[in-house]
């Protein structure tokens, strides 16, 4: 059974700080992986896309990849209130590079 | 939003009765996605499309059925509701980075409750 697994939270952090949210995932022939957010009542918004080992920035948000560890994380620098939102990760590309599996997500609270 | 629009975007149904949720694209996409999503359980592959009258199976197939007749319709069908098929259905498309690199978007969903 593939899986991708997260911690549900809630991870609080106060405005301005750092959030850290962590995926593992065990299909190791898995090559592509995805940061999606997803408002209460919403539907998962991409954030950011990663299919290589070592860190991709865009904005205020870092994708880290670590396929040796089976390990994905998320850093959202200067986290604003927007940010309080549920983070889906998903991985794909084994047995098909369009089935992606997804975790249940790890819910992000920003307080001021 | 990638050009996806579902409908209906809220259903309420009884136990048993025939239900289609209908995936809309304007772009032209060749794959395209049904998931479910559950508390506990995140986004779960119904079944997916990689051309006209193209599909296979996902994880949580049972239950639920899928055409394509035309590249910008999917059609999710449950030929007999139960209430274990009450979740938030959303529809995707890929679009490809590279030719082995895709993205998927994501519908705005449709909201299905089975009584």
């Amino acid at each position: 059974q593939k899986e991708v697994e997260q911690n549900s939270g809630p991870l609080s952090v106060p405005e301005g700080a750092i959030a850290s949210l962590n995926c593992t995932y065990s299909d190791r022939g898995s090559q592509s992986f995805f940061w999606y957010r997803q408002y209460s009542g919403k539907s998962p918004e991409l954030i950011m896309s990663i299919y290589s080992n070592g860190d991709k920035e865009d904005g205020r948000f870092t994708a880290q990849l670590n396929k040796a560890s089976q390990y994905v994380s998320l850093l959202i620098r200067d986290s604003q209130p927007s940010d309080s939102a549920t983070y889906l990760c998903a991985g794909g590309g084994s047995g098909g590079y369009n089935k992606l599996i997804f975790g249940a997500g790890t819910r992000l609270a920003v307080h001021p | 939003d990638a050009g996806i629009t579902q409908s209906p975007r809220h259903k309420v149904t009884e136990t048993g009765t025939p239900v289609t949720l209908r995936c809309h694209q304007t772009e032209n996409h060749r794959y395209m996605y049904w998931y479910r999503q559950d508390p506990g359980h995140g986004l779960r592959l119904i079944h997916y499309s990689y051309g006209v009258k193209d599909t296979d199976k996902g994880e949580v197939s049972d239950g639920y059925s899928v055409s394509r007749s035309k590249t910008e319709d999917f059609l999710l069908t449950l030929e007999s509701a139960t209430s274990s098929q009450t979740s938030v259905y959303f529809c995707a498309i890929s679009e490809f980075v590279t030719q082995y690199q895709e993205t998927q978007y994501f519908g705005p969903g449709t909201r299905l409750l089975v009584l």
